[in-house]
């Protein structure tokens, strides 16, 4: 069964400093890899998503992923965080096995952004 | 409207009561998911539409859960003899098709549930 694992439970990142959150999956093929953002009192809304060719992806608000098959990860990165990136992320991985678009998210990083 | 609408954004209830909860999806999106998201913890799966009919209720957790989308548009989560640990907050998604990835599914603001 597919899986996603999210080590980083809570991370504390200054204004205008890098960011990268931590995404490991657990699937037997090619995987269909997502990040959402929870605002708090918000909806989940998808950042990025991956499902072949390029394996570095841009998303919105500025933020891109990079798909390492060798390391079964795929890994957030925002060169300069701002203020209202503050919210929990989570990576997701999808399949089609079943017929239909079926997501497995993992836990969620909370990120905290201090000024 | 223009995204997922989920109605109740607040529910309390007392063990033991019956409560539903309902979405109204993107017009036109086929597919719709109901999750639940437990504190500090990732939404997971309970239940896939596909028109009107569930074609995979898996992810429910036991015969209290329930749900329906009678026309193939609006569904309603429904749970029976709610229990303590069913607190959490309930997702809807919609998508314009369940059947291929390269379709982002739009989520609803969600439902939180407490029951006491």
């Amino acid at each position: 069964a597919q899986s996603v694992t999210q080590p980083d439970i809570h991370i504390t990142v200054s204004e205008g400093a890098s960011l990268e959150l931590r995404c490991n999956y657990s699937y037997g093929a090619t995987p269909y890899l997502f990040w959402y953002v929870q605002s708090p009192g918000q909806g989940l809304q998808l950042l990025l998503k991956y499902f072949s060719g390029d394996t570095l992806v841009q998303g919105i608000k500025g933020f891109e992923a990079e798909f390492k098959r060798s390391q079964s990860s795929f890994n957030l990165r925002k060169p300069s965080v701002h203020w209202s990136d503050a919210a929990e992320y989570f990576c997701a991985v999808g399949d089609l096995s079943g017929g239909y678009q079926k997501v497995t998210f993992g836990t969620g990083t909370k990120l905290q952004v201090i000024p | 409207g223009a995204g997922v609408s989920q109605t109740p954004s607040n529910k309390v209830t007392e063990k033991g009561k019956y409560v539903e909860l309902r979405c109204d999806p993107i017009s036109g999106h086929t597919a719709l998911y109901w999750y639940r998201q437990s504190l500090g913890q990732g939404p997971e799966f309970l239940i896939y539409f596909q028109g009107t009919g569930a074609a995979d209720d898996s992810g429910l957790p036991n015969d209290r859960f329930f749900a329906v989308r009678p026309e193939g548009s609006v569904s309603t989560l429904k749970i029976q003899r709610t229990e303590r640990g069913d607190s959490a907050v309930y997702l809807c998604a919609s998508s314009p098709s369940g059947n291929e990835l390269n379709t982002e599914a739009f989520f609803g603001q969600g439902t939180r549930l407490t029951v006491v």
